[in-house]
This record gives structure tokens, C-alpha cells and sequence, in this order.
């Protein structure tokens, strides 16, 4: 069964670096997520890309993060300087466009710890 | 804008009891579609079931249905025959086609032996 992988599924980094964030969607889905959800609280949206743009972003989403589609394949998350607040898992996810147009295949996640 | 209300943040049932999930949302939307996350302990949020707001039918997949009452806005859950590896977080979420997610709080389930 195809599925949704992230590397890697646990990252520690120091304050101030910059992390990159892994993600290979399922292989004929057009549209790409990443939530996050820092232990204990909601599911939080980040962003969603469509066709080698961002379509939808989050206030959480700001100028420290960015996404991109590098090779086709890969969909991957850039937080540029990481703060103690950016401690979470994140969840990379992807859907089709017909029949399960609307149901979200989420990978494991990459949970991210700030020192 | 559209919000996900679960209303109950933990419930413990006996090991093959039926245990029921409660959720509402608010929309002004017509077509739209209603999730059911579990997040078991390993923390990966896997699909339980899904119902397309269209669908007058309740989805169910084996063990789990819901109650969809579209003009009440509610989508709750009903879990049969619970078991130990039932054990988890359940997330009920709302999703305009091709739009985010938006996730109620959750509720954290327990399964007594």
C-alpha cells in the first residue's frame, strides 16, 4: 500500500539553526501538507502546495519557514532559525484530486527538538 | 470560519464495551468532509474512518461508525467491541475539498483490560 514517508523521524538541533524537514508524498497526489503539533496541544495547519506553489498558509507560517518540491518527489519543510517554540512533530500529508479528494494520507512525522 | 469542537478530552471504557465520540463543527460550507484521526502512543495519526458531507448514509469501516447529523453538525464516533490496541488519541477534523484540515482538540481514549 502506497504510504507517506519523512526523514527523519527525529531531529534535535540548537537554537538559531536551520532544519530541513523531509517528506516523499504518495507518487500521483498533486497536493501537499505540513501540520505540526507541539506535545499535548491541537493539530496545527501550516501550509499546502499545489501545483509548485504554496495555495494555502497558516499565520504560523512565517517568513522563518519555507517549502519546496525539489526533484518531483521530495516535498520538504525549511524552518531558516529554529526557536524553542518550533519543538513539535511535524506531519507531512498528501491527497488526489478525484475519489479521495478530500482524505489526507499523513506520514509518521519528523519530531523536531530545539535546544 | 469553520471550528471543530470535541467535547469530552478523555474517556475510559472496559475492554469490549461500545464507547461513543462526540463531535461538532460549525460551517456555512454544503460540501465538505469529516474525519476521524487516531493517534496511538507511537504518535502517527492514522485514518479511522471518513463521511462526505453529501452522503445521507453513515460511514463504517468494521468496528467504527459514525452518526452523521448534518443539520446538527455533529459527527460523532461509536467504537464496538473496543479493544486494548484502541488505546489512543482520536481527532475529529473538517476539510473544505483541497483545503487544510481543521482539527478539534481531541479525545484521549483508554481501554481497561
Amino acid at each position: 500500500e502506497p504510504e507517506v514517508t519523512q526523514t527523519p523521524s527525529h531531529q534535535v538541533t540548537q537554537m538559531g539553526q536551520e532544519v530541513i524537514l523531509r517528506c516523499v508524498p504518495i507518487s500521483n497526489h498533486l497536493y501537499f501538507y505540513w501540520y505540526r503539533q507541539i506535545l499535548g496541544q491541537k493539530v496545527e495547519f501550516l501550509v499546502s502546495f499545489y501545483n509548485n506553489e504554496i495555495s494555502e498558509k497558516s499565520e504560523i507560517f512565517d517568513d522563518q519557514f519555507s517549502v519546496e518540491r525539489p526533484d518531483g518527489s521530495n516535498f520538504t519543510l525549511k524552518i531558516r532559525s529554529t526557536k524553542l517554540e518550533d519543538s513539535a512533530m511535524y506531519f507531512c500529508a498528501s491527497s488526489g484530486t478525484s475519489g479521495n479528494a478530500g482524505e489526507l494520507f499523513f506520514g509518521e512525522g519528523s519530531r523536531l527538538t530545539v535546544l | 470560519a469553520q471550528t471543530v469542537t470535541q467535547s469530552q478530552p478523555e474517556m475510559s471504557v472496559q475492554e469490549a464495551e461500545t464507547v461513543t465520540l462526540s463531535c461538532t463543527y460549525d460551517t456555512s460550507e454544503s460540501n465538505y468532509y469529516l474525519f476521524w484521526y487516531k493517534q496511538p502512543p507511537s504518535r502517527q495519526m492514522i485514518l479511522v474512518i471518513r463521511q462526505e458531507a453529501y452522503k445521507q448514509q453513515n460511514a463504517t469501516e468494521n468496528r467504527f461508525s459514525v452518526n452523521f447529523q448534518k443539520a446538527a453538525k455533529s459527527f460523532s464516533l461509536k467504537i464496538s467491541d473496543s479493544q486494548l490496541g484502541d488505546t489512543a488519541m482520536y481527532f475529529c477534523a473538517f476539510k473544505r475539498s483541497n483545503y487544510q484540515l481543521i482539527w478539534g482538540a481531541g479525545t484521549k481514549l483508554i481501554i481497561k483490560p
